[in-house]
C-alpha cells in the first residue's frame, strides 16, 4: 500500500463548479499536511497546510481527519487557473515529505 | 520564501554518461534537498544534502549512482553517473522554511538516449 494515495483523475468540471479531492496516509504517525499544485511541466509549489480544525483561503478549503487518516481539499468557483496537478503531502518524519501522485483537475469553459 | 536556481533546466544526453545538477538558494539553509519525479510519477526524495557532512540517502538511491556535494549553506550539486534511459526523468531540489513548507527549483528535466 503506497504511503499516500489519490485518486489520479482527471477531474473534467466547467467553470465555477465545486469540486473536492481526497487523500488518505497510511501512517498514524504522520505529523503534517499539506496541499501542494503542480503545473504541467513546472515545479509544485505550495497551495496551503492543512490543520486540524480545518482551514480555508479564499475559495479552498482543506480538511484533516485524523481518525480516517484522510485529506481533502475542496474548491469552489472553479477557474480555468485552477486546471493543474494537485498533490496530496505528508510528514512522516523530520523533514520527512511524502507526496501522493496527485490528482489532475481540468476546469474547462 | 527562498528562490533558488536551478541548473540546467534540460538536457539530453548518452548512456553511460554522467550530468551534474546544480541548485543556488538566496539564502542559507541547513538542509537542501533533491527528489526525482519519473513521468506520471509523484516526487520521490533522493537524499537530504546537509553543510559539512555526507548527504543522507533514500532506500533505493545510492551515493556512487547519485554523489552530492554541499560545500556551503547555499550551494548544492547532485550527480547523475552512468546513466542509463531508466534515468530519465525530472530532478528537483528544494529547501524547506521553518514552517515546513517546500520551496523547489524550476527542475532539471532529464532525457537519456
Amino acid at each position: 500500500r503506497k504511503e499516500v494515495e489519490q485518486d489520479p483523475g482527471p477531474f473534467n468540471v466547467p467553470e465555477g463548479a465545486t469540486v473536492a479531492f481526497n487523500c488518505t496516509y497510511s501512517n498514524s504517525a504522520s505529523q503534517s499536511f499539506f496541499w501542494y499544485r503542480q503545473d504541467c511541466r513546472k515545479e509544485p509549489k505550495l497551495l496551503m497546510s492543512v490543520y486540524s480544525s480545518g482551514n480555508e483561503d479564499g475559495r479552498f478549503t482543506a480538511q484533516l481527519n485524523r481518525a480516517s487518516q484522510y485529506i481533502s481539499l475542496l474548491i469552489r468557483d472553479s477557474k480555468l487557473s485552477d486546471s493543474a496537478t494537485y498533490l496530496c503531502v505528508v510528514r512522516i518524519g523530520f523533514q520527512k515529505l511524502v507526496f501522493g501522485t496527485g490528482t489532475r483537475l481540468l476546469v474547462s469553459p | 520564501s527562498a528562490v533558488i536556481s536551478q541548473k540546467p533546466s534540460r538536457d539530453i544526453c548518452q548512456r553511460g554518461t554522467s550530468l551534474t545538477i546544480q541548485c543556488q538558494v538566496d539564502s542559507q539553509v541547513t538542509m537542501m534537498f533533491w527528489y526525482r519525479q519519473q513521468p506520471g510519477q509523484s516526487l520521490t526524495l533522493i537524499a537530504t544534502a546537509n553543510q559539512g557532512s555526507e548527504a543522507t540517502y533514500e532506500s533505493g538511491f545510492v551515493i556512487d549512482k547519485f554523489p552530492i556535494s554541499r560545500p556551503n549553506l547555499t550551494f548544492s550539486t547532485l550527480t547523475v553517473s552512468n546513466m542509463s534511459p531508466e534515468d530519465s526523468s525530472i530532478y528537483l531540489c528544494s529547501v524547506a522554511d521553518p514552517n515546513e513548507k517546500l520551496f523547489f527549483g524550476s527542475g532539471t528535466q532529464l532525457s537519456v538516449l
